[in-house]
């Protein structure tokens, strides 16, 4: 079946770091792929997404490549702030699925100091 | 503003007592659906219902029920609760099917 692996957390990291967030996935067909992210309290929003190979989503600063041939959508940011402290979900849709079902990595905690 | 709520935030309850979690947007979206997060396993999809009258199951329906009566409703339904039911419960919602899902802020159970 479908799944998604990201590295487990938490990142902990110094403001102006660089961040990287691994995320595999495994699925049949060409899924659509998104990060979501979730601040202390809230519900996930979108981060970025992208929807077939070799895109890249891009937001608030944070890259994603859609790299078809090592399965792979990690998630990158140049220098990051103290806002950015969250949860951030991989996930993925595939195209045969019922419905609009995402399917979720675990999660990665990123924890950023001053 | 465009939003997605749920309601209760939070609850505390005992095993078998029957309870309700409302999700209510405001978007005129046609697709809801409901998910339980616990730790390490991400999200996982419970139902979802493509527009009034239309539910089907996701990855993990067992113990839940829903309905659709109204576009803008999609209340998840606990008959008898169960201690595995502890969770923090998310729905979503978005414009149609394969379109961006829109996320309320959450509902953390606890059933005792």
């Amino acid at each position: 079946g479908d799944s998604v692996t990201q590295m487990e957390g938490p990142v902990t990291l110094s403001e102006e770091a660089f961040l990287t967030i691994n995320c595999t996935y495994t699925a049949t067909g060409y899924p659509s792929l998104f990060w979501y992210v979730q601040y202390p309290g809230e519900g996930l929003q979108l981060l970025l997404k992208a929807t077939k190979a070799d895109d890249k989503g891009s937001n608030k600063g944070f890259e994603a490549t859609y790299r078809k041939e090592t399965t792979s959508f990690h998630l990158e940011k140049g220098s990051v702030q103290v806002s950015d402290s969250a949860v951030y979900f991989c996930a993925l849709r595939a195209p045969q699925r019922a419905g609009n079902m995402l399917t979720f990595g675990g999660g990665t905690r990123l924890m950023v100091k001053p | 503003e465009a939003q997605v709520t749920q309601n209760p935030r939070y609850l505390i309850t005992v095993t078998g007592k029957k309870l309700t979690v409302t999700c209510s947007q405001n978007m005129n979206h046609e697709y809801m659906s409901w998910y339980r997060q616990d730790p390490g396993l991400g999200l996982r999809q419970i139902y979802y219902s493509m527009n009034v009258e239309v539910t089907d199951k996701g990855d993990v329906p067992e113990g839940y029920k829903v309905s659709r009566k109204e576009k803008r409703n999609f209340p998840l339904i606990l008959e008898s609760p169960s201690p595995n039911q502890t969770s923090l419960y998310f729905c979503a919602s978005s414009l149609s099917l394969k379109e961006t899902q829109y996320f309320g802020p959450g509902t953390r159970l606890l059933v005792l």
